[in-house]
Formats: C-alpha cells, sequence, structure tokens
C-alpha cells in the first residue's frame, strides 16, 4: 500500500463547477498536511496548509480527518486557471515528506 | 523571492556517462532536496542535506550520490548513468525549522528532464 494515495483523475469539470479531492495516508503519526499545486511542465508550488481545525483561502477548502487518515481539497466556483495537478503531501515527522502522485483537474470553458 | 534554480532544463547522456545536476538556491535555506518524479510515482526522495558536507539517503538512493560543499549548491551525481534514470529531476530547498504548520514551504526549481539512451 502507497504511503499516500490520490485519486489521479482526470477530473474534467466545467467553470464554475465545485470539485473536491481526497488522499488517504497511511501512517497514522504523521504530523503536517499540504496540498501543492503543479501547472504542467512546472514545478509544485505551496497551494496551501491543511489544519486540523479546516482552513479555508478564498475559493478553496482544505479538511483534515485524522480518524479516517484522510486530508481533502475543496474548490468552489472552478476557473479555467485552476487547471493543474494538485499533489497531497504528508510529513510523518523530521525530514521525511512524502508527496503523493498528484490529481489532474481540468477546467472547461 | 525565493529562487532554486537549476543547471539544464534538458540533458540527454548515453548508458554509463557519469552525470552531474547542479541546484542552487539564494533563500540561505539550510535544507535541500533532490527528488525524482515519474509518471504515477509522484515525487520521490532521492537525497537531502541539512547543512554544508552533511546528508541524508532518502527512498531511493541506490545509483545516486550527492555534494554539498557550499550552503546555497546542492549537486546529484549518476555515477553511471542507466536507462532506468531517465526521469524529471527536481531540486528543492527550505528552511530548517518547520515551527507552526503553515510555515513548512519546499521551494522547488524548474526540474530537469534526463534522458538516458
Amino acid at each position: 500500500r502507497k504511503e499516500v494515495e490520490q485519486d489521479p483523475g482526470p477530473f474534467n469539470v466545467p467553470e464554475g463547477a465545485t470539485v473536491a479531492f481526497n488522499c488517504t495516508y497511511s501512517n497514522s503519526a504523521s504530523q503536517s498536511f499540504f496540498w501543492y499545486r503543479q501547472d504542467c511542465r512546472k514545478e509544485p508550488k505551496l497551494l496551501m496548509s491543511v489544519y486540523s481545525s479546516g482552513n479555508e483561502d478564498g475559493r478553496f477548502t482544505a479538511q483534515l480527518n485524522r480518524a479516517s487518515q484522510y486530508i481533502s481539497l475543496l474548490i468552489r466556483d472552478s476557473k479555467l486557471s485552476d487547471s493543474a495537478t494538485y499533489l497531497c503531501v504528508v510529513k510523518p515527522g523530521g525530514f521525511k515528506t512524502i508527496f503523493g502522485a498528484g490529481t489532474r483537474l481540468f477546467v472547461k470553458a | 523571492d525565493v529562487k532554486v534554480t537549476q543547471s539544464s532544463r534538458y540533458l540527454v547522456k548515453r548508458t554509463g556517462e557519469k552525470v552531474f545536476l547542479e541546484c542552487v538556491q539564494d533563500m540561505d535555506h539550510e535544507n535541500m532536496f533532490w527528488y525524482r518524479q515519474d509518471p504515477g510515482l509522484g515525487l520521490r526522495l532521492i537525497y537531502f542535506s541539512y547543512d554544508v558536507k552533511m546528508k541524508e539517503k532518502g527512498d531511493i538512493p541506490e545509483g545516486y550520490s550527492v555534494s554539498r560543499e557550499k550552503k546555497e549548491r546542492f549537486s546529484l551525481i549518476l555515477e553511471s548513468a542507466s536507462t532506468n534514470q531517465t526521469s524529471m529531476y527536481l531540486c528543492a530547498s527550505s528552511l530548517l525549522h518547520l515551527g507552526l504548520a503553515g510555515v513548512h514551504e519546499q521551494y522547488f526549481g524548474p526540474g530537469t528532464r534526463l534522458t538516458v539512451t
């Protein structure tokens, strides 16, 4: 079983739609959680951290469910510019950082 | 603005060649990382370094070595390139102390697409 698993997609949604991605992790002792965004042929960049209480940044909402060991990312009112691959990132502790393989999102006009 | 630069965007090498990939960051970050990214597998950590001349193996160090002689520079070395090392190589840097959640961020370079023939 992979340490971090994501649905690879692709998710194809129209502009204005709401879309949600989930990511499961296997190490129950994991400490920190993040979502990174990677545009086609570009490097990953931090989108947002995921806090235990859940957090929101504009149209983006991240949630953590420790009991079920998953994190989620919700994108409301999707824009064409949201088209990208979204990487789930988990830090079990120390230096180790585990990246998921990513979920591809295509937002269409 | 944090900048991480990598020496080449594209590289083609022959099997058995020694390959050097260079990475430089300008933010005085303590941590530096080398990953490879392959379709369906995500980013996998090859090596990281938390200080000059210090290095730690990641998940897939076999066939690779690293060098960090200066804080801003972290080199990845393929001692004898093989076709299964054809991949996208990404360098990243970050501050040493994670502090509060949300402070941590790894800054990535643009990547080097290496093809070994």
